[in-house]
């Protein structure tokens, strides 16, 4: 019965290389978004999807290509990988319905780049 | 812009001891304010949250916080901490029009026993 759910939860890959994180919600949100945490522990937003259409794009690289097949996944395709890249990316969700804007997150993808 | 700081980026204090961690923001409307705790190693978890009404607001695991305009902070506070409580504390606006949620630097906390 998890809310929010990501695969996989560790990736460690080689620079170059083209991965994939998916992201799935079960509570029937019409909004995801990608976070990117750091090294240092600091979270920023990078994308949002809203009923499958993107209404955020932060300065990230377009390396970064988040794709909404329907409002219930949100999945994150990463090219040409880099150190830089390493990081953990918390998938998260929330329904414009909800007053107080709350979101809920998932348990995050480590991505380790060598 | 808007923006969040958390001044103390490591608070140590001793089990049983009180705790404030502290929150100010910078945002031009009425903010959608969060705290999340994430503990080693585990996704972010809802603490509390404000968005209208009273201003002081309780959540879960005995936390409230306390959301004063004129000092445009968003303080975290607990009356006797656990060693369980040991974690990063994030506080967080949201945007009223997308939801994003903009995050302050995160307080680490340590737990004396």
């Amino acid at each position: 019965d998890t809310a929010v759910s990501q695969t996989p939860k560790y990736l460690v890959t080689q620079m170059g290389n083209d991965k994939s994180i998916k992201c799935e919600q079960n509570l029937g949100h019409d909004t995801m978004y990608w976070y990117k945490q750091d090294s240092k522990k600091f979270l920023k937003i990078m994308f949002s999807y809203n009923n499958k259409e993107l209404i955020i794009n932060e300065t990230v690289p377009n390396r970064f290509s988040p794709k909404s097949p329907d409002k219930a996944h949100l999945n994150l395709h990463i090219n040409s990988l880099e150190l830089g890249d390493s990081a953990v990316y918390f998938c998260a969700s929330r329904s414009t319905r909800n007053l107080s804007h709350e979101q809920f997150f998932g348990p995050g993808t480590r991505l380790t780049v060598l | 812009a808007q923006s969040v700081t958390q001044p103390d980026i490591h608070i140590t204090v001793s089990e049983g001891a009180s705790l404030e961690l502290r929150c100010n923001y910078s945002y031009g409307a009425t903010p959608y304010l969060f705290w999340y705790v994430q503990s080693p190693g585990q996704g972010l978890q809802l603490l509390l949250k404000y968005f209208s009404g009273d201003t002081l607001v309780q959540g879960i695991k005995g936390f409230e916080a306390e959301f004063k305009r004129s000092q445009s902070s968003f303080n975290l506070r607990k009356p006797s901490v656990h060693w369980s409580d040991a974690a990063e504390y994030f506080c967080a606006v949201g945007s009223s029009n997308t939801g994003k949620l903009i995050f302050g630097q995160g307080t680490t906390l340590q737990v004396k026993p």
